[in-house]
């Protein structure tokens, strides 16, 4: 079964100062791997994914994420931080690409708290 | 980024009441669209996965004579919850799924949420 764990439910930074918001996953397959983020009360936004390919992915608002393989992991970084990025980020897996009954797992989300 | 809309955005009912949340993929062809519920500060549950022009696949544990799932069409579908509750308050999230050949796009968009308040 497919799965993803985010082992922080906060993390606070200072502005300007790199972010790490951390995630793992298990798969029983080929990985397909993306990031979301959740502004209070509105839906879901998508950052970036892995698919295949480069191992560091670079979506939107500046942040990308390195795929590392053999530590499963799918970190999402931004090399300065801002206040505006403060929000609840989710890492989701999922169970197959391309396929109708493809669906998305999430993580328990980690809140991003950005400090002036 | 594909836009998903969903309307309303916020809704009061008394309970016994069936309340109506339409999911519109506005510039692409949804073939897929999703229904997640989320609690406070909690994951997404995905409730059911529904297919234009046929039935909704519920996920375990979720009444599918409550939660009446329709997708009429490759931009529109809608979430009925019936006879509603106060524990059926949540914040309700669709999503619709872009799914292009020969690019093999295949990327879940999410529509902004509904809460529903039930009295």
């Amino acid at each position: 079964a497919q799965s993803v764990a985010q082992p922080e439910d906060q993390v606070n930074v200072a502005e300007g100062n790199p972010l790490t918001v951390k995630c793992t996953y298990s798969v029983s397959g080929n990985p397909y791997l993306f990031w979301y983020v959740q502004y209070p009360n509105r839906g879901l936004q998508f950052l970036l994914k892995y698919i295949t390919g480069d191992n560091l992915v670079k979506g939107s608002y500046g942040f990308e994420a390195e795929f590392n393989k053999s530590q499963t992991s799918f970190h999402l970084k931004k090399p300065s931080a801002l206040v505006s990025d403060s929000a609840l980020y989710f890492c989701a897996v999922r169970d197959g690409y391309g396929g109708a009954t493809n669906k998305l797992i999430f993580g328990t989300g980690t809140l991003l708290a950005v400090q002036p | 980024g594909a836009v998903v809309s969903q309307h309303p955005s916020r809704v009061i009912c008394k309970s016994g009441t069936s309340v109506k949340i339409e999911c519109r993929s506005l510039d692409f062809q949804a073939t897929t669209m999703f229904w997640y519920r989320q609690f406070p500060k909690k994951s997404l549950m995905l409730m059911a996965t529904s297919n234009e022009g046929s039935k909704a696949t519920y996920e375990q544990g979720v009444e599918k004579d409550k939660f009446l799932i329709n997708h009429a069409s490759l931009t529109l579908s809608t979430l009925t919850v019936t006879s509603a509750h106060p524990e059926d308050s949540s914040f309700y999230i669709c999503s619709a799924r872009q799914y292009r050949q020969p690019t093999s796009t295949d990327t879940q968009y999410f529509g902004p949420g509904t809460r529903l308040t039930v009295l």
